[in-house]
């Protein structure tokens, strides 16, 4: 079974843009949650979408949003782009979101650099 | 104050030994899971183990085991009989519902392993 996939792998923007990072589960994971890790920060949920809705939301600005399609595959995006914004984005998919036994296997990542 | 804490920012250990990375939690929640990942230096996080608050047995896969330590909040990872292939950081991780409803994981700040032939 193939694994979470993240494209692109590799971005580089410059401030004030704005980006958007695709993901697509293992087959048959509905969930699908959004990670960003930073050296200074370390790992830092973002939000969780299930059936094409929002679940769950970490503690970040309004500028980070995302989306989910009708076959699990989810987008995030973050608008007007920061230098703090630098970070390797990695999304992670599941099967039983809300349980505590949801284990969350992750793709490879996008390191996003902002300029 | 942080919810998963590792005291171990390095290791290194020597090939085929045993190593233990420290994990210790905080919760009021009854009911949690707890996780471990293996991230090498290609950022891809490897999920390594489980273990539920609830359960009795401390939870192993392959060469790794989960001592789980409740009373003390302590879920220290176990890998027997290190590779050269373990070399990589380790993330202690919990899921539970006191940080206000938010489902994500609560991932600690790692442990580099590095092992030496």
């Amino acid at each position: 079974k193939a694994g979470v996939t993240q494209t692109p792998r590799y971005l580089i923007k410059t401030r004030g843009q704005q980006v958007t990072l695709s993901c697509s589960p293992i087959s048959g994971h509905r969930s699908v949650s959004w990670y960003q890790q930073t050296p200074g920060q370390g790992l830092q949920f973002l939000f969780e979408y299930f059936s094409e809705t929002q679940r769950n939301k970490g503690n970040f600005p309004g500028r980070f949003s995302g989306r989910q399609f009708s076959n699990s595959r989810s987008e995030m995006n973050v608008s007007t782009l920061e230098l703090g914004d630098s970070a390797l984005y990695l999304c992670a998919s599941s099967l039983t979101p809300g349980q505590d036994s949801d284990t969350q296997y992750f793709g490879p990542g996008t390191r996003l650099t902002v300029l | 104050a942080q919810k998963i804490t590792q005291t171990q920012p390095g290791m290194f250990v020597q090939e085929k030994e045993a190593v233990t990375l420290d994990c210790t939690y905080d919760t009021s929640d009854q009911s949690y899971g707890l996780f471990w990942y293996k991230q090498p230096s290609s950022g891809e996080m490897i999920f390594l183990i489980y273990q539920g608050s609830y359960d009795e047995q401390n939870a192993t896969e392959g060469r790794y085991s989960l001592n789980f330590q409740k009373a003390r909040k302590s879920a220290n990872l176990v890998i027997s009989a290190s590779q050269l292939g373990d070399s990589a950081m380790y993330f202690c991780a919990m899921r539970d519902r006191s940080g206000g409803g938010a489902d994500g994981l609560t991932f600690g700040k790692g442990t580099h392993l590095i092992i030496q032939p």
